[in-house]
């Protein structure tokens, strides 16, 4: 299994709600990721995990707030988030070594109305 | 900082002709670059990689060279088609234990025409 889940693959949302982003791998990756794309840009790193643990927080708004539960399993939690913040969600895996690429999801696709 | 400089976009080709897509970087040490492509509405795809100077990357007839001399990491097929429409980024990966913090180009659009 060569293959990053993410659901849901579309969400929208009010800026009162509370929802949860999840994305799951079985490749025995020990490192993951969450990135933000808006439109025409390139992703930009929200969080890494390493070995379930938060190894980089890039200044994230405190309304994001990610967890590692196990192994294979991360979750973003998104509350009272802005309309800005809508955007296409990213998560990737990765061993966790150098060299090795990323494996990227296909991305919830978030809009905050 | 660590940063990787592509040419902007869009490029529009008619099938069958070469591509390229420039990228450069900068960097300290000797990081790993890598190509992604994006197809509408889709995340990520590897389409290639380089570790170490002078490693060619190749996959699907694209091909990318790693040049430590010119810095440089560009993006080369032969004949196109219309499938290849898509975004590409260039992307480096320094040195991090433990995980690989991706550094991404701006993007370029490709529009291939029958």
């Amino acid at each position: 299994d060569t293959e990053v889940t993410q659901t849901p693959k579309h969400l929208v949302m009010g800026m009162t709600n509370k929802k949860s982003l999840k994305c799951e791998q079985h490749m025995g990756h020990r490192a993951m990721y969450w990135y933000k794309q808006k439109a025409k840009k390139p992703p930009e790193l929200m969080f890494v995990y390493s070995y379930e643990k938060l190894s980089i927080n890039e200044s994230v708004p405190s309304r994001f707030s990610p967890e590692c539960p196990n192994s294979s399993l991360l979750n973003l939690h998104l509350h009272a988030l802005q309309p800005e913040d809508s955007a296409l969600y990213l998560c990737a895996s990765s061993q966790a070594d150098l060299d090795n690429e990323q494996f990227f999801g296909p991305g919830t696709r978030l809009t905050v109305l | 900082g660590d940063s990787v400089t592509q040419m902007e976009g869009p490029v529009t080709l008619s099938e069958e002709a070469f591509l390229t897509i420039n990228c450069t970087y900068t960097a300290t040490g000797y990081p790993s670059l890598f190509w992604y492509v994006q197809y509408p509405g889709e995340g990520l795809q590897l389409l290639l990689k380089a570790t170490k100077a002078d490693d060619k990357g190749s996959n699907k007839g694209f091909e990318a060279t790693y040049r430590k001399e010119t810095t440089s990491f560009h993006l080369e097929k032969g004949s196109v088609q219309v499938s290849d429409s898509a975004v590409y980024f260039c992307a480096l990966s320094p040195f991090s234990g433990g995980y690989n913090k991706l550094i991404f180009g701006a993007g370029t659009r490709l529009a291939v025409h029958p």
